[in-house]
């Protein structure tokens, strides 16, 4: 169980498009789900908090208009990257935290964004 | 000073040795622990979460706490190549933290044949 699926898993794009990334819990239902963008041999950085039904919670310095998050079910959350341009690749992962009080969080296989 | 700190390595040892993994963190509001396992280019795996002091133990896989040294660690017994990966602690406050996780850099492990 505890299953995070991520779609699409690559996507290349040409600067100033939108690009839209789509996290799902297969197998449970997720009230909070989180989204970390990840540089090569980094560790993980936290964008934004998304809670079913809620705005996202962005941290500081995160532009939330450009890095646009909706959570419209307890299964599925989105980023959408906004006029990306090339400093906007990198690997972004997902994570959802199950709903029934555990701490746990489990990832998504995580999508890897190109901006020609 | 990182709220947690872990050394990034890289760490290489032989097949079948044991491995150790250590972070340490300095708030005492964390109140759970977490280690995941990242393969390159994939989303992190979950090992092990705790939430006490003292040792949990999976497998070949045991995750150590000591909550009044702020020291965590993970030990890795009879290492394989398949272990090669980055390793990263992750810890978590109590309350109304809403589920923000705090990674360590993550160690680099390679176990060769």
């Amino acid at each position: 169980g505890a299953v995070v699926s991520q779609h699409p898993s690559r996507v290349i794009c040409k600067s100033g498009t939108s690009v839209k990334i789509e996290c799902r819990s297969l197998d449970f239902q997720a009230t909070t789900m989180f989204w970390y963008r990840q540089f090569p041999k980094k560790s993980l950085m936290l964008m934004a908090t998304s809670n079913e039904g809620s705005k996202a919670t962005y941290e500081q310095g995160v532009e939330k208009d450009k890095f646009l998050i909706n959570h419209a079910s307890l299964t599925l959350s989105t980023l959408t990257v906004t006029s990306a341009h090339p400093e906007d690749s990198s690997f972004y992962i997902c994570s959802a935290r199950s709903g029934r009080g555990g701490n746990e969080q489990f990832f998504g296989p995580g999508t890897r964004l190109t901006v020609l | 000073q990182k709220e947690v700190e872990q050394d990034p390595g890289p760490l290489s040892v032989p097949e079948g040795a044991i491995v150790s993994l250590n972070c340490t963190y300095s708030n005492s509001a964390f109140q759970y622990f977490m280690w995941y396992r990242q393969y390159s280019r994939k989303g992190p795996e979950l090992l092990m979460y705790t939430y006490s002091s003292g040792n949990k133990e999976d497998g070949r896989f045991t995750a150590q706490v000591d909550k009044s040294s702020k020291y965590i660690s993970l030990f890795i017994r009879d290492s394989q190549p398949s272990d090669s990966a980055t390793y990263l602690c992750a810890v978590l406050a109590g309350g109304t933290s809403y589920g923000k996780l705090t990674f360590g850099q993550g160690t680099i492990l390679t176990v060769h044949p």
